[in-house]
């Protein structure tokens, strides 16, 4: 059974940091890893999508990077700024059935 | 083209009543999963629908239901509500579950409260 954790739960940066938020998923046999935003109380915003056969994809100011073999995946922001404030989740495919969420890292970025 | 859209976006009802939530996936997409995501448990997979029929569920009483119609339109029922069904029930619709490339949009979400 899948399992997907996030380090660190909260973080707190400055205006301008660039920051790496992290994600471990249990079983390797993925199909794909998706990174999403949540602004509080709404839906899910999709950011990157990685599949299995790739290593690392990019948007922007985003870089999300997977590891199958130590069930890793980063994702690197860039020159942080107040509007990217949002919890960032973690979804892991789980046997291609479902995707299993991570509990998510809430970021503050502070102007 | 047009995202997912969820109705109604807030709902109340009390312990004992049953409430349906419907989603409207992106145009093309056939698979509709539905999740629920609450402050304790975070988000939790409820079932999946590809071309009307249920192919994965989670791990949830049968007071939680779902149907998908031939447009691709889903709905979720939930009978005898409890004070614990309180959630944001979310809806996701993808091309294929289980392909290579299955790229997750979701909707805004339903917020239900249950008095």
């Amino acid at each position: 059974k899948q399992e997907v954790t996030q380090i660190p739960a909260a973080l707190s940066v400055p205006e301008g940091e660039n920051l790496v938020l992290n994600c471990s998923f249990t079983d390797s046999a993925i199909y794909n890893l998706q990174w999403f935003r949540q602004d509080p109380g709404k839906g899910l915003t999709s950011l990157l999508l990685i599949q299995s056969s790739q290593r690392e994809q990019t948007s922007g100011r985003l870089n999300a990077s997977l590891d199958k073999s130590s069930g890793r995946s980063t994702l690197y922001i860039a020159a942080s700024q107040p509007g990217d404030s949002a919890t960032y989740l973690c979804a892991a495919d789980n046997y291609g059935q479902n995707f299993v969420f991570g509990p998510g890292t809430r970021l503050s970025v502070l102007p | 083209k047009a995202g997912v859209t969820q109705t109604p976006r807030y709902l109340i009802k009390t312990r004992g009543q049953q409430v349906t939530l419907s989603c409207s996936p992106i145009s093309g997409h056939r698979s509709v999963s539905w999740y629920q995501q609450t402050p304790g448990q975070g988000l939790q997979f409820l079932f999946e629908y590809f071309s009307e029929t249920q192919r994965n569920k989670g791990n949830f009483p049968g007071r939680f239901s779902g149907r998908q119609f031939s447009n691709s339109r889903s709905e979720m029922n939930v009978s005898t509500l409890e004070l614990g069904d309180s959630a944001l029930y979310l809806c996701a619709s993808s091309f294929y579950m289980g392909s290579s490339y299955n790229e997750q949009f979701f909707g805004p979400g339903t917020r239900l409260t249950v008095l």
